[in-house]
């Protein structure tokens, strides 16, 4: 079965650090990689996707993440760190099976920004 | 375009009742997908509606179950609510095997 491991349940960094947030998926094949961004009570916005092709792929607001085969890991980055980025960061691992998308995601990583 | 929407936005049951949470998808998406998100944890998939038939399934009990109108709505009943039924719940919608697009969620509180 597919599953996402984010090791680090919270960071702190100071503003204008950079971030990077590991995500580790255990899959046969190659999946669709996705990172999704929640603030308090919101639902889940969407910072970036990977399905195939070149392995960095850029994403809203600044994020970037990079997809290595050889460690199973698709790592979230971001150069410069913003105190609005403060949230909980979630990796998603997609399956897709004769047409059917299951959504399997990590437990998170809260992120603390401090000034 | 409004995006997913999803009503209402709190909700406060006791043990026992059934619940109904409602959700409209994004406008030229056919596929509805609900989550659970439990305080502190990951959202867990509860399942997909695609032509109004329920097309894949998560670790849910029976007492989970949905429905896809025409127009794409989609509703999870819950009944006998459980205290361990309190969580945010989240709709998602697609196209194809496009990306998901999440709403706010609603906030299921179980007394």
């Amino acid at each position: 079965a597919q599953s996402v491991t984010q090791p680090d349940i919270h960071i702190t960094v100071s503003e204008g650090a950079s971030l990077e947030l590991r995500c580790n998926y255990s899959y046969g094949a190659t999946p669709y990689l996705f990172w999704y961004v929640q603030s308090p009570g919101q639902g889940l916005q969407l910072l970036l996707k990977y399905f195939s092709g070149d392995t960095l792929v850029q994403g809203i607001k600044g994020f970037e993440a990079e997809f290595k085969r050889s460690q199973s890991s698709f790592n979230l980055r971001k150069p410069s760190v913003h105190w609005s980025d403060a949230a909980e960061y979630f990796c998603a691992v997609v399956l897709n099976s004769g047409g059917y998308q299951k959504v399997t995601f990590g437990t998170g990583t809260k992120l603390q920004v401090i000034p | 375009d409004a995006g997913v929407t999803q009503s209402p936005t709190h909700l406060i049951k006791t043990r026992g009742q059934q619940v109904t949470l409602r959700c409209s998808p994004k406008s030229g998406h056919d596929t509805v997908s609900w989550y659970q998100q439990a305080l502190g944890q990951g959202p867990q998939f509860i399942f997909q509606y695609y032509e109004e038939e329920e097309r894949q399934r998560g670790n849910f009990p029976d007492r989970f179950s949905g429905h896809q109108f025409p127009n794409y709505s989609s509703e999870l009943n819950v009944n006998a609510l459980l205290l361990g039924d309190s969580a945010l719940y989240l709709c998602a919608s697609s196209f194809g095997r496009a990306e998901q697009y999440f709403g706010p969620g609603t906030r299921l509180t179980v007394t």
